[in-house]
């Protein structure tokens, strides 16, 4: 079975810019969330969605937005890039696992870089 | 606001010793608790989920230990070996609606021959 996918893999973008990054789930896997981890630091979320709707928010500025599609794959939009974006944005998908709550599972990420 | 600390932040080892690896949490009221391993540059791999009733969950070499009212968790890896080297991360999953998890910072670890 194909784990989580992220495209693209690299991005190298300018000051200013717009960016979108995708991620399609596990097959069968409803919930998608993201996460910035910055060189040297544990990840951080960003946003949680379950069947198209965003069901948490972490703590980032408007520039950053998201949405799920019908087919349960995420896109992560980031508008007016600042050099602090650059990050390893990774992609998660979730199962629920009963009484033990949700198992994430991550995809490989994107490396954004921003010059 | 949970935080999630991780001791120590780098370890090196030689092949065949155990060792065990330290998360604490400041807040309690978590509904589970996962540890994760990273590869330079790449993804994270889930290697244990604990549920926030659990003591310990066991895969393999590994073991992970949970004590939710002292706020602290451990990963044991035993005979260890040079594949293991990598950076470990602990995360704790809270009992919003989102599930969000909050990681530490890491542990990196590298087993020599």
């Amino acid at each position: 079975d194909a784990g989580v996918t992220q495209s693209p893999t690299h991005l190298i973008k300018t000051r200013g810019q717009h960016v979108t990054l995708r991620c399609s789930p596990i097959s069968g896997h409803k919930s998608v969330s993201w996460y910035q981890q910055v060189l040297g630091q544990g990840p951080q979320f960003i946003f949680q969605y379950y069947e198209k709707e965003e069901r948490g928010r972490g703590n980032f500025p408007d520039r950053f937005s998201a949405r799920q599609f019908p087919n349960y794959s995420s896109e992560l939009n980031v508008n007016a890039l600042l050099l602090g974006d650059s990050a390893l944005y990774l992609c998660a998908s979730r199962l629920y696992r009963g009484l033990a709550g949700w198992e994430q599972y991550f995809g490989p990420g994107t490396r954004l870089t921003v010059t | 606001k949970q935080e999630v600390t991780q001791i120590p932040a780098a370890l090196s080892v030689p092949e065949g010793e155990n060792l065990v690896l330290n998360c604490s949490f400041t807040d309690s009221a978590i509904y589970n608790l996962q540890w994760f391993r990273q590869d330079p540059g790449k993804g994270l791999t889930s290697l244990l989920l604990i549920q926030s009733s659990q003591r310990e969950q066991t895969s393999g070499r590994l073991n992970a230990s949970l004590d939710k009212s002292s706020g602290r968790s451990t990963l044991y890896i035993a005979a260890s070996q040079p594949g293991d080297s990598a950076t470990y991360l602990c995360a704790v999953g809270d009992t919003g609606t989102a599930s969000k998890l909050t990681f530490g910072t890491g542990t990196r670890l590298q087993v020599t021959l």
